[in-house]
């Protein structure tokens, strides 16, 4: 089992839907976990970091299961700007990133 | 955040030459990090560079042939040496913490021919 692993879509969604991605880790004993968006072309951005207790800013939503051990980040009224690949990060004492899930939001 | 310029933006260059990539930060950070993105990948950490000591290389990567300095707390170089083509790649520089909160530069594209 690879040590993050994520569905690479891409993930073609209308504008004004939901989108819901998860990421799976393989180490149970990862400790921090984070979202990060790419734009083409472009670096990775900080977008969220992802608490036990889960974590809310505006339209996104990040949760951890670590029984299952994965994170998810939702995404509600979903705007074109929000077309990007977004990256898992987790932290089981070195930083792993995931491939990256691709979204496209259609007009 | 801090805002973090690398040079040069983009390069190509022919194999066995060496490559020299900066990274400059707009204040003083204790960790920087150096990573590959190979086309349709994701990051790849190739080394931790502190100042005032060796950087830390990950499993994979070699001093030789990623030298990389670090003279003071907002500056870090990262050598490409003896290019192959295998080593086209954008690398980018990083500062954060080690617990997975990063800040990235804008990235090196480099092309070896």
């Amino acid at each position: 089992r690879k040590e993050v692993e994520q569905d690479p879509g891409p993930f073609n969604v209308p504008e004004g839907a939901t989108v819901a991605f998860n990421c799976t880790y393989s180490n149970s004993a990862s400790q921090s976990f984070f979202w990060y968006r790419q734009d083409c072309r472009k670096e990775p951005k900080l977008l969220m970091s992802v608490y036990s207790s889960g974590n809310e800013d505006g339209r996104f939503t990040a949760q951890l299961n670590r029984a299952s051990q994965y994170i998810s980040l939702l995404i509600r009224d979903s705007k074109l700007s929000d077309s990007a690949t977004y990256l898992c990060v987790v932290t089981p004492g070195k930083i792993i990133f995931g491939k990256g899930t691709r979204l496209h939001i259609l007009p | 955040s801090a805002v973090i310029s690398q040079k040069p933006s983009r390069d190509i260059c022919q194999r066995g030459t060496s490559l020299t990539i900066q990274c400059q930060v707009d204040s003083q950070v204790t960790m920087m990090f150096w990573y590959r993105q190979q086309p349709g990948q994701s990051l790849t950490l190739i080394a931790t560079a502190n100042q005032g000591s060796e950087a830390t290389y990950e499993s994979g990567f070699v001093i030789d042939k990623f030298p990389i300095s670090r003279p003071n707390l907002t500056f870090s170089t990262l050598t490409v040496s003896n290019m192959s083509p295998e080593d086209s790649s954008i690398y980018l520089c990083s500062v954060g913490t080690g617990e997975g909160e990063q800040y990235f530069g804008p990235g090196t594209r480099l092309t070896v021919t």
